[in-house]
């Protein structure tokens, strides 16, 4: 079974901060794939990244930046210089090379104040 | 291209009337899955369809839930004799298919009221 824990349940920041949402992972799997993905209140969960088990490098996409660790189980994500319009519930999940659901955490409200 | 479209947007209904809720998958995408976002439980399988295999139900909360799939592309999800703890946003999502762990893409959701 996988689990996927997101500690932080809201973070409220001022705009241009930077802010790094937590996720935790548990499988069993060996091979495995972990997302990011972003609910804003439209409701349309829109999809962010898509990493796989053995490629641990970081990664950069304009303002946001992951960074996965295998040793620790953790793939976190960083908002740099945030904006209003970053303002939404992030969901990190987890899915299984054997399996074809995605396991979500619990999801961390990000709210943006200008 | 166009995403994944679910209708309708919103629903209101009555305990113990029945819902079709449907989705559209992106052209192309042979795997179907449906999830469950509400309060209490975060966001929860419900079922998966790929290609012509038979669905895995697992996820399905009870038997007044079922779905099908017609044609290998649009798929109703069905609530008989609704319940209160139905209530909740029900969303759709297709991927490739090609490999399990293919990037799911979501509809926007349907948010179920059951008064």
């Amino acid at each position: 079974a996988q689990k996927v824990t997101q500690a932080q349940t809201e973070i409220s920041v001022v705009e241009k901060e930077d802010v790094t949402l937590d996720c935790v992972y548990e499988t069993r799997d060996t091979t495995y794939y972990l997302f990011w993905y972003k609910q804003p209140p439209s409701g349309e969960l829109v999809f962010l990244i898509r990493r796989n088990s053995f490629d641990e490098q970081n990664e950069i996409s304009g303002r946001y930046s992951w960074n996965f660790q295998k040793s620790t189980s953790s793939f976190n994500f960083t908002i740099t210089a945030s904006q209003v319009v970053d303002s939404a519930v992030y969901f990190c999940a987890l899915n299984a090379v054997n399996d074809y659901k995605l396991s979500f955490g619990a999801g961390t409200t990000v709210t943006v104040r200008a | 291209g166009a995403g994944v479209s679910q209708s309708p947007s919103n629903k209101v209904t009555e305990k113990g009337k029945d819902v079709e809720l449907r989705c559209d998958p992106i052209s192309g995408h042979t795997a179907l899955y449906w999830y469950r976002q509400s309060l209490g439980q975060g966001l929860e399988f419900l079922i998966y369809f790929q290609g012509n295999s038979a669905p895995d139900k697992s996820g399905l909360p009870s038997d007044r839930f079922s779905a099908e799939r017609t044609g290998g592309s649009v798929s109703t999800l069905t609530i008989q004799r609704t319940q209160q703890e139905d209530s909740a946003v029900y969303l759709c999502a297709s991927s490739l298919g090609a490999v399990t762990t293919d990037t799911q893409y979501f509809g926007p959701g349907t948010r179920l009221t059951v008064l």
